[in-house]
């Protein structure tokens, strides 16, 4: 099993320039989500997925899109990259989106730098 | 609103002495709790969880974790520290049972011979 596989690893961009994170898991996970981690912030959630079709806010929102078209892939978008979304980036998912039995897998991470 | 505290930045420790990490939590009802590891380029792994029963709470490699819920803390320790325990540890809590978890600011732990 690969698990959570992220792709790129490492991406350098311009202000005002968009992207695309790829977030792929091949467990067959019901729950996918996105969170940034900042030094002294530790990780924050960004979007969520409980289920193909269904994605919701986290607490830092702005400035991303996500969307769930498939069980396994979870793609997260930057319009306009800015310099405050320089961060490492988090994909993680889990079988239920009830966390009662069913711990987070992380990818890990696409280090994101933006001048 | 739920949130976490690890009011460490940095630990300390020597190899064979015992560790402990400290978080603690605020939220409106019962918590789910949940320690994480982070090795260096690498995404978090899970250690161990607490939903109900036991306070005290065996995971991974030796951790273990005790619930307080007068206290409002889950403190991470192990008996005999190694120096590949050295790594970033997360405390995250998380309500209703969904997996919207909301994590500390880490915890570097360093183990020196």
């Amino acid at each position: 099993n690969a698990g959570v596989t992220q792709t790129p690893k490492f991406q350098v961009l311009k202000t005002g320039q968009s992207m695309t994170l790829q977030c792929a898991q091949d467990m067959n996970h019901e729950y996918m989500s996105w969170y940034r981690q900042d030094p002294g912030m530790g990780l924050r959630l960004i979007h969520y997925s409980v289920g193909a079709g269904i994605t919701d806010q986290g607490e830092v929102p702005n400035g991303y899109n996500v969307s769930r078209s498939t069980t396994e892939d979870f793609p997260l978008r930057l319009l306009s990259a800015a310099p405050s979304q320089t961060s490492v980036y988090f994909c993680a998912s889990s079988y239920s989106w009830t966390g009662s039995y069913s711990p987070l897998h992380f990818g890990n991470g696409t280090r994101l730098t933006v001048t | 609103a739920q949130s976490v505290a690890q009011p460490e930045d940095q630990v300390n420790v020597a190899e064979g002495n015992p560790l402990t990490v400290k978080c603690t939590y605020s939220v409106s009802g019962n918590p789910y709790l949940f320690w994480y590891v982070q090795y260096p380029n690498r995404g978090l792994q899970f250690l161990l969880k607490y939903i109900t029963g036991d306070n005290l709470v065996k995971g991974s490699y030796g951790f273990e974790a005790e619930f307080n819920k007068s206290q409002t803390s889950f403190h991470l320790k192990k008996p005999s520290a190694l120096v590949s325990d050295s790594a970033l540890y997360f405390c995250a809590v998380g309500l209703g049972g969904g997996n919207k978890l909301t994590f500390g600011t880490g915890t570097q732990l360093k183990v020196e011979l």
